[in-house]
């Protein structure tokens, strides 16, 4: 199994400015994974992180704006950048481990 | 485009009740169909279900799938509050890029009311 610590649990931002999100894995896994949940949606990819090379992203979402960051086998960060409103949402980390996903707590970002 | 279809969206019951959620997918190299439960922040998994007619429970809830129809069900009964909740669904996929990926359904947001 796997055990993810995802920081902070929330936040409120002001437009304009960037957030960084952690989450820490407490075994070394190879891929990690940032989904975004919009209020009354369902999760979203939004990349996947593997250590020692770039992310890939999913449709619809840039690097410049969820930079994100995976300097070895247990750690990620995700950086929503230049925020807005509309930017306003859960973000999750996850992990698989063998056949199991595994979620950190999540986020809960608003931007105002 | 891979997709993941979940009916109903939400559904209100009474504690007792025994409920189905289906899930049905059109996904490129199917890997596995997973179930959640997703109750604040972040889902609990549930099942992991990789084979067609094997049924996997776990106390009350119970699920299979039927990979030649493209469909998975999870089964409910003798509901109880604590169970209200939104139940994903979820396709994993292997891309082009030999990464599996996951494809989340919209869910079914199910409230129990005593």
């Amino acid at each position: 199994s796997a055990v993810i610590s995802q920081k902070p649990s929330r936040d409120i931002c002001q437009r304009g400015t960037s957030l960084t999100i952690q989450c820490q894995v407490d075994s070394q896994v190879t891929m990690m994974f940032w989904y975004r949940q919009q209020p009354g949606q369902s999760l979203t990819l939004i990349a996947t992180a593997n250590q020692g090379s770039e992310a890939t992203y999913e449709s619809g979402f840039v690097i410049d704006k969820f930079p994100i960051s995976r300097p070895n086998l247990t750690f990620s960060t995700l950086t929503v950048s230049n925020m807005s409103p509309e930017d306003s949402s859960i973000y999750l980390c996850s992990t698989r481990v063998n056949t199991e996903a595994f979620f950190g707590q999540g986020t809960r970002l608003t931007v105002v | 485009e891979d997709k993941v279809v979940q009916s109903p969206l939400s559904l209100v019951v009474h504690e007792g009740d025994t409920v189905t959620l289906n899930c049905s997918y059109e996904v490129t190299n199917f890997r596995s169909l997973l179930w959640y439960k997703q109750e604040k922040k972040a889902p609990t998994f549930l099942f992991m279900l990789t084979s067609s007619g094997i049924e996997k429970k776990s106390g009350r809830l119970s699920s299979i799938l039927d990979k030649k129809e493209l469909f998975s069900i999870l089964n409910i009964t003798a509901t109880q509050t604590g169970d209200s909740a939104i139940y994903l669904c979820a396709v994993e996929a292997r891309t082009e890029t030999s990464y599996d990926k996951v494809i989340f359904g919209p869910g079914t947001s199910l409230s129990v009311i005593p």
